[in-house]
């Protein structure tokens, strides 16, 4: 069946644009899961979706990071006035339930790849 | 909190013999663990995970990690590695505190010689 999707899969912008990331979950999962994925930084967790729940933005490192989920389903992770240090790859995942329901196992889109210049 | 900690950042095998990726973590609470291997341009794909069952977890591809609360590790092994085996590996702990992020691990890159 199908996985989750990203889109675009490669994006390069310039310092200062804004840049929007789409995410599709497998059909049915009700949790979705951002990361970012940079050298030097590991991964690390930005948001994170459970139903129709207020989102979990522990994560997301300045307010300049943004995200929605639309009608439970498709994602978008928005950056605003892109930095240098914001390039890395971004990565969704979406899991059938939340933790404890023996559903939570998270599963990874291939990510887009973002470059600021 | 929860942290995970991978011991080698890179590990350089040989083909056909055994491999040891090490991980150890930090868990306020009985932890979920996961290993996932990422190839080259690839997403990440899950391994195998740990969710208070069987200490001992068989994955795909012939993997295979002990939860052993005692040492708190999570490492993982395979008898016999393969040239397609080369990838990044993570171990990985779920936050229960954040309702179930992910928290992952440097990665130990694999390298497997002919």
């Amino acid at each position: 069946g199908a996985g989750v999707s990203q889109s675009p899969s490669n994006k390069v912008t310039e310092k200062g644009k804004d840049v929007e990331l789409r995410c599709d979950p497998i059909s049915g999962h009700t949790a979705l899961y951002w990361y970012r994925q940079s050298l030097g930084q590991g991964l690390e967790f930005l948001i994170y979706f459970q139903g129709n729940s207020a989102p979990d933005k522990s994560g997301l490192p300045s307010d300049r990071f943004s995200a929605e989920r639309t009608g439970g389903s498709v994602s978008t992770l928005t950056i605003q006035r892109t930095q240098q240090e914001d390039s890395a790859v971004y990565l969704c995942a979406s899991s059938l339930g939340k933790q404890g329901t023996g559903q939570e196992t998270q599963y990874f889109g291939p990510g887009t790849r973002l470059l600021v210049l | 909190a929860q942290s995970v900690t991978q011991l080698d950042s890179h590990v350089s095998v040989s083909e056909g013999t055994p491999v040891l990726l090490r991980c150890n973590y930090s868990s306020s609470y009985s932890p979920s663990l996961f290993w996932y291997v990422q190839h080259p341009n690839k997403g990440l794909q899950l391994l195998l995970k740990y969710t208070s069952a069987a200490t001992l977890v068989k994955g795909i591809n012939g993997f295979e990690a002990e939860f052993k609360k005692s040492e708190t590790s999570f490492h993982l092994t395979k008898p016999s590695a393969h040239m397609s085996d080369a990838a990044e590996y993570f171990c990985v702990v779920s936050d229960w505190g954040s309702q179930g992020n992910l928290i992952f691990g440097k990665g130990t890159k694999l390298s497997v010689k002919p």
